[in-house]
């Protein structure tokens, strides 16, 4: 079981990014995925999670209305759409692998994590 | 949404130790719990789900205890590779939460 996260960049304040995890090694529609990050100097905080048909999302309440978590199972792909970033939002983005198929459970696989800055 | 607090959050041991880790919620979340190992640049590794179910391939040193509100996480002799730091996190609602982590030093 692989995750590769990929898409962080350095991007100013107000704007946006589209975060990406490629899968494999396991069934990708299967399980539900979700996106959680680490900011400089903080704990961890579960942001998005998707069922594994994708009919299902949730938010946390720092991102909703501004992020949108999706997926493409025929690419095995998990995406998080990120507008109107704020400073805060500056983190270590995860994609981590639900244990079934609704993300309500603990996360049995991470990836590495991928950068996103927000700075003028 | 449930806040868990661990402690300590810096922990100094030496090679063949026991070592316990706390990790409390602010209110019962059952058995809903699982603890992570991690280390710098790597991924999070699931060690233990429902509080004390060991996930596959995880060394038997390491066991989790607890239910409601206290959870305990203990490695019975520390080995070189479990300098690291570890975090708990809760499952009883979709908003997952977890704690600050703490650091395990060498001593």
């Amino acid at each position: 079981v692989q995750l590769v996260e990929s898409g962080g960049d350095l991007v100013q304040p107000g704007g946006s990014l589209r975060l990406s995890c490629a899968a494999s090694g396991f069934s990708f529609s299967s399980f539900a995925m979700n996106w959680v990050r680490r900011a400089p100097g903080k704990g961890l905080e579960w942001v998005a999670g998707i069922s594994g048909s994708g009919s299902s999302t949730y938010y946390s309440d720092s991102v909703k209305g501004r992020f949108t978590i999706s997926r493409d199972n025929s690419e095995n792909t998990l995406f998080l759409q990120m507008n109107s970033l704020t400073v805060e939002d500056a983190a270590l983005y995860y994609c981590a692998k639900d244990s079934w198929e609704f993300p309500e459970y603990y996360f049995d696989c991470w990836g590495q994590g991928t950068l996103v800055t927000v700075s003028s | 949404d449930i806040q868990m607090t661990q402690s300590p959050s810096t922990l100094s041991a030496s090679v063949g130790d026991r070592v316990t880790i706390t990790c409390r919620a602010s209110q019962s979340i059952s058995r809903w719990l699982a603890w992570y190992q991690e280390k710098p640049g790597k991924a999070p590794k699931l060690l233990i789900y429902k509080a004390s179910t060991l996930e596959t391939g995880v060394p038997s040193r390491f066991s989790g205890s607890g239910s409601g509100t206290e959870f305990t996480l203990t490695i019975s002799s520390l080995q070189p590779d479990d300098f690291a730091t570890y975090f708990c996190q809760q499952y009883n609602t979709y908003s997952r939460t977890f704690g600050q982590g703490t650091k395990l030093e060498i001593k």
